[in-house]
């Protein structure tokens, strides 16, 4: 029944490691995201995927990669991983990129 | 970039009274959204507005399109104990934008 599911909901792990977090939105949906909540809990995009296609890439280091493998689909890769990367990560999915977002869950990444 | 002004940034309230929070921009927004988030949880959509001057109600909450598209504002009327949360407003700019722009959230706590 989840509309946008991702995993894992917690993520600890070291300085220098490479890790994954999955998402999946079975809204049929044509947009995908990624957004970034910090301690104070601002919400900033990262990346925007319409149909496979990036379309918005903020200034975000390129430690960070997202891959789509369908629309369904959003993952996002992140190399290195460094102290400051402890936050949030919200995946989120609309029909158009002018419809409200719907959210996931969200991941906490802890880096050690 | 675009950035909203939510206010306040935090509201303590007793149960059973009504709340009012804004947001405003510089810039002019096409879709005013308000998304409300519990702990460990991901942005819930509550209202969606996309014409200027409009006033939707949602239960007990109630939102309204500013007439210059540059602001918008949420209010809870009877608050209750599970109105607790952080309230974000979030603006789209028009078509195919791809960008949701959120403010830095209103967190209400409500005192039974």
């Amino acid at each position: 029944d989840t509309a946008v599911s991702q995993t894992p909901k917690y993520l600890v792990t070291q300085m220098g490691n490479d890790k994954s977090i999955k998402c999946e939105q079975n809204l049929g949906h044509d947009t995908m995201y990624w957004y970034k909540q910090d301690s104070k809990k601002f919400l900033k995009i990262m990346f925007s995927y319409n149909n496979k296609e990036l379309i918005i890439n903020e200034t975000v280091p390129n430690r960070f990669s997202p891959k789509s493998p369908d629309k369904a689909h959003l993952n996002l890769h992140i190399n290195s991983l460094e102290l400051g990367d402890s936050a949030v990560y919200f995946c989120a999915s609309s029909s158009t990129g002018n419809s409200p977002l719907h959210f996931g869950n969200g991941t906490r990444l802890t880096v050690t | 970039g675009q950035q909203l002004n939510q206010s306040p940034q935090s509201m303590f309230i007793q149960e059973g009274e009504d709340v009012s929070m804004n947001c405003t921009s510089s810039s002019i927004f096409n879709t005013w959204l308000w998304y409300k988030q519990d702990p460990g949880e991901g942005p819930v959509l509550l209202i969606a507005l996309y014409k200027a001057g409009e006033l939707t109600s949602n239960g007990r909450l109630t939102a309204q399109f500013g007439i210059t598209r540059k602001d918008s504002f949420l209010n809870i009327s009877a608050s209750i104990p599970s109105d607790v949360g952080i309230y974000f407003c979030a603006g789209l700019m028009g078509a195919g934008s791809y960008q949701l722009t959120f403010g830095k959230g209103t967190k209400l706590s409500v005192i039974p």
